[in-house]
This record gives C-alpha cells, structure tokens and sequence, in this order.
C-alpha cells in the first residue's frame, strides 16, 4: 500500500518567507510526527499528532513553528519568516497504536522521504 | 536527559563478513528501543525494535541487535554484510519520561560495505 508521503520534496525560499510543508500518512494512522533532520544529525523531534490534537509539541524550536492536522489525516507544518538556520530536511512520520508498555507507546514510526527547505 | 550516542562516525566492512554498528543510550525508565536505515534521497526504515522480552531482536534483512541493560547497549549486528547493506544507520529511543511517544535518535552511523 501507499506508504508517507511529503510535497514538496525540495522547497526553496527566501530568509523572511513563510512556508508550508505537507504530509499525508498512511491510511488509518492515528499518529502522526514531524521531524528535522539536518546534515550529519540525527532526525530530532518537533510535534506528535495523536488524531487532530497536538499531543506534545515540546519540540517545536520557537514561535515561528506551528503544525496543524485539522482532519486527523494530512498535516501541515508551517514555518514563519524563515531563517538560514531553518534549512534541513523535515520529515514526517506516521503510526498506528499498537498500544503502550509502561506508559510508552509501542508503535513503530513509518517515515516519509522528507522535504528539503534551502532558506537563502 | 535522555540521549543516545552511536560512538562511530562511520564503519568499514568487507562483504560476507560481520557486522557491528553500536548504540548506546541513557534514559531514566525502560528504555524503548529501535534501529532505522537511510538509503540516499530516501526515507527512513524501520529495522527492528526492542519493547521487553528476549534480549535478542531480530528485524528485516537479516539483521539483529542486543539488548544489554547493565551495558545500556543495543548494537545492531548481521552476520554476514552485503554491498547493498552499505547505508546511514540510525539508533533511537523512547521511554515515559520523554512523554511515551517523543523518540529520541542517534547521530547515526554510515555503514561502508566493500566488495
């Protein structure tokens, strides 16, 4: 089946520009998760959808960041007046709930391609 | 603070020989363990994951890891190394104190695969 997928899969702006970046999971996943990747990291951490509600957005670095998944389906991470420091690849993942241990979900995260914002 | 550490950049190995990637992590519950592959201008994927049991996990394309709790451990390894296993490998982890759903990942390391 269709796996995650991502568009644009290379967006180019200007410092100042405000982006969109979009992300549509695998049918029926509840759970959703975006990530930044820059070179030579690890992808860390920004926001986890749990259906339309942001279930923990910790990892959102500051206000210009905000995701939204209105219909607990596709989800859209916008970014406002872009930096240079915003260039990476973000991407997105999705789950379906296999339940918790502990307190700790045991899902297995499906990761998209990503998209690559360049801020010049 | 939670936090994995994968000590090796990068690792070099012959083809039809084993492999070791290593992964270390600290976290203040049960850890919560996965391994994840990148392949050039693709996304990751999922290789195996250790949530409790047995110590020893076995995942996709032939590979395994270990858990070690006293050495708060989990390399991934595979017996014998092909080509096509040449990739960036990632180490992750999660736990309750990151929220249970927040996973925490490694630098990665790049796997060389030599014929």
């Amino acid at each position: 089946g269709a796996g995650v997928s991502q568009t644009p899969s290379n967006k180019v702006t200007e410092k100042g520009k405000y982006v969109e970046l979009r992300c549509d999971p695998i049918s029926g996943h509840t759970a959703l998760y975006w990530y930044r990747q820059s070179l030579g990291q690890g992808p860390e951490f920004l926001i986890y959808f749990q259906g339309t509600g942001a279930a923990d957005d910790s990892g959102l670095p500051n206000d210009r960041f905000f995701a939204v998944r209105p219909e607990g389906s596709v989800s859209t991470l916008k970014i406002q007046r872009t930096e240079r420091g915003d260039s990476a690849v973000y991407l997105c993942a999705s789950s379906s709930p296999t339940g918790t241990s502990g307190g700790v979900s045991t899902d297995t995260q499906y990761f998209g391609p990503g998209t690559r914002l360049t801020v010049l | 603070a939670q936090s994995v550490a994968q000590p090796e950049d990068q690792v070099n190995v012959a083809e039809g020989n084993p492999l070791t990637v290593k992964c270390t992590y600290s976290v203040s519950g049960n850890p919560y363990l996965f391994w994840y592959v990148q392949y050039p201008n693709r996304g990751l994927q999922f290789l195996l994951k250790y949530i409790t049991g047995d110590n020893l996990v076995k995942g996709s394309y032939g590979f395994e890891a270990e858990f070690n709790k006293s050495q708060t451990s989990f390399h991934l390894k595979k017996p014998s190394a092909l080509v096509s296993d040449s990739a960036l490998y990632f180490c992750a982890v999660r736990d309750e104190e990151t929220g249970g759903f927040k996973t925490i990942f490694g630098a990665g390391t790049r796997l060389f695969v030599k014929a």
